[in-house]
């Protein structure tokens, strides 16, 4: 199974919709969660951090679920500047080692 | 404003020339650095854990004789791809960890990355 998984997309959504993106994680011991953007050909930006009790940022939503090792990212009233692909991250460490390791990302494109 | 630099943006080389690659941290002292490779489609996959002063940590999977690592100081690092072939073109992306005032926190910050282009 791998570390972090995500659905690839790629999700193609009018403006003005709302989608969610899901992630799951393989490691219980994981510490810390992200949602990074990548838009084509730059490197990831980070978006936003992942807290237990979610939390929210203008149109953008997340949230954690320790139990089930899963994190969503919501985003409300798509815009066209929202294309890009979402990538999930998760943070291991221990041991003196620290490591972000990233989902392979979900592709969105909103569309006018 | 950008806090990571990386140094080129964008490299064409012919098969068996070495490429360097620098990353600078802007505005704070990056306690490790990171070297990601990303292929088309795919995620960003670590390559190397670097701490200032000391030996890079590799994953496996990683020809740490191919791609040389220096962290000479809290600023920067450079990947060094040794006699680079075709398969290694690839985009490949730096990222620096450490405290910065702005954000009151440790947190991980990405170079714009490299494109190599080997022939």
């Amino acid at each position: 199974r791998k570390e972090v998984e995500q659905d690839p997309g790629p999700f193609n959504v009018p403006e003005g919709a709302t989608v969610a993106f899901n992630c799951t994680y393989s490691n219980s011991a994981s510490q810390s969660f992200f949602w990074y953007r990548q838009d084509c050909r730059k490197e990831p930006k980070l978006l936003m951090s992942v807290y237990s009790s979610g939390n929210e940022d203008g149109r953008f939503t997340a949230q954690l679920n320790r139990a089930s090792q899963y994190i969503s990212l919501l985003i409300r009233d798509s815009k066209l500047s929202d294309s890009a692909t979402y990538l999930c991250a998760v943070i291991n460490s221990g041991a003196g080692s620290y490591q972000l390791t990233f989902g392979k990302g979900t592709k969105l494109s909103v569309i006018p | 404003g950008a806090v990571v630099s990386q140094h080129p943006s964008r490299v064409i080389c012919k098969s068996g020339t070495s490429v360097k690659i620098e990353c600078r941290s802007l505005d704070f002292q990056a306690t490790t650095m990171f070297w990601y490779r990303q292929f088309p489609k795919q995620s960003l996959m670590l390559m190397a854990t670097s701490n200032e002063g000391s030996k890079a940590t590799y994953e496996q999977g990683v020809e740490k004789d191919k791609f040389l690592i220096n962290h000479a100081s809290l600023t920067l690092s450079t990947l060094t791809v040794t006699s680079a072939h075709p398969e290694d073109s690839s985009f490949y992306i730096c990222s620096a960890r450490g405290f910065r005032l702005a954000e009151n926190q440790e947190t991980q910050y990405f170079g714009p990355g490299t494109r190599l282009l080997v022939l």
